[in-house]
């Protein structure tokens, strides 16, 4: 069982509206991920973390930002909601060190609907 | 562009039988490949890794192979149990990165 959390699992909220989806891991990886996905179609990363103090964008333009303050947590934030955002958020983590291969655990995601 | 195709329809299998799963890539030449698995509403999670310079990984009643001529990577899950009905991704490793590229998936329902 991954040991990585997301809250809320779901949350309906208004366009305007300023949200931020949290994730935390307790293993102590140095890399973390978040990915969007809508049903039936691929996972696109939109943040990843090297690790505290480091954030980058991913393949998919989006108009959140991450911050990385802490190894544990890799909270998203949303200024303004849209409608366009509504999607499923999975957060993960991997290892750090010099392997580029390690197997990442995901969060349960989160189901974001924005009306 | 990278792209990664896997079979975007469901794959229904009588119990027992061996379910194949493929996984095609064009415009890349990824060092790793990895599987994972996904159910509704849930993260996936991982199952295999595979190196370029292997051809084949087992564990248990999962099989990867990986071929770089062809691009392409085939997953086996052998004796099919109901409870294998799940969602199969591919994902690529961005080389130079620690960045995968996932696949659609595969949508596998194993018949009782």
């Amino acid at each position: 069982e991954a040991d990585i959390y997301q809250t809320p699992r779901y949350l309906v909220i208004g366009t305007g509206k300023k949200i931020t989806l949290e994730c935390s891991q307790t293993m102590g990886h140095d890399k973390m991920y978040w990915y969007q996905q809508d049903p039936g179609m691929e996972l696109h990363l939109i943040h990843y973390s090297y690790g505290v103090n480091s954030t980058e964008k991913g393949d998919l333009s989006s108009e959140s930002t991450v911050s990385r303050i802490r190894t544990e947590h890799f909270p998203l934030t949303l200024e303004s909601a849209r409608p366009s955002h509504t999607s499923q958020y999975l957060c993960a983590s991997s290892e750090g060190g010099r392997r580029p291969y390690n197997e990442q655990f995901f969060g349960p995601g989160t189901r974001l609907t924005v009306l | 562009s990278q792209k990664i195709e896997q079979n975007s329809e469901a794959l229904n299998i009588q119990e027992g039988k061996t379910a194949t799963l493929t996984c095609n890539y064009t415009n890349y030449s990824p060092a790793y490949l990895q599987w994972y698995r996904q159910d509704p509403g849930r993260g996936p999670v991982f199952l295999l890794l595979i190196r370029e310079n292997e051809k084949e990984k087992r564990k248990e009643r999962l099989k990867v192979t990986f071929d770089t001529t062809l691009k392409q990577s085939l997953f086996h899950i052998t004796a099919s149990q109901p409870a294998d009905s799940a969602t199969y991704l591919c994902a690529l490793l961005v080389s130079g990165t620690y960045k995968y590229i996932f696949g659609t998936g595969t949508r596998l329902k194993v018949l009782a």
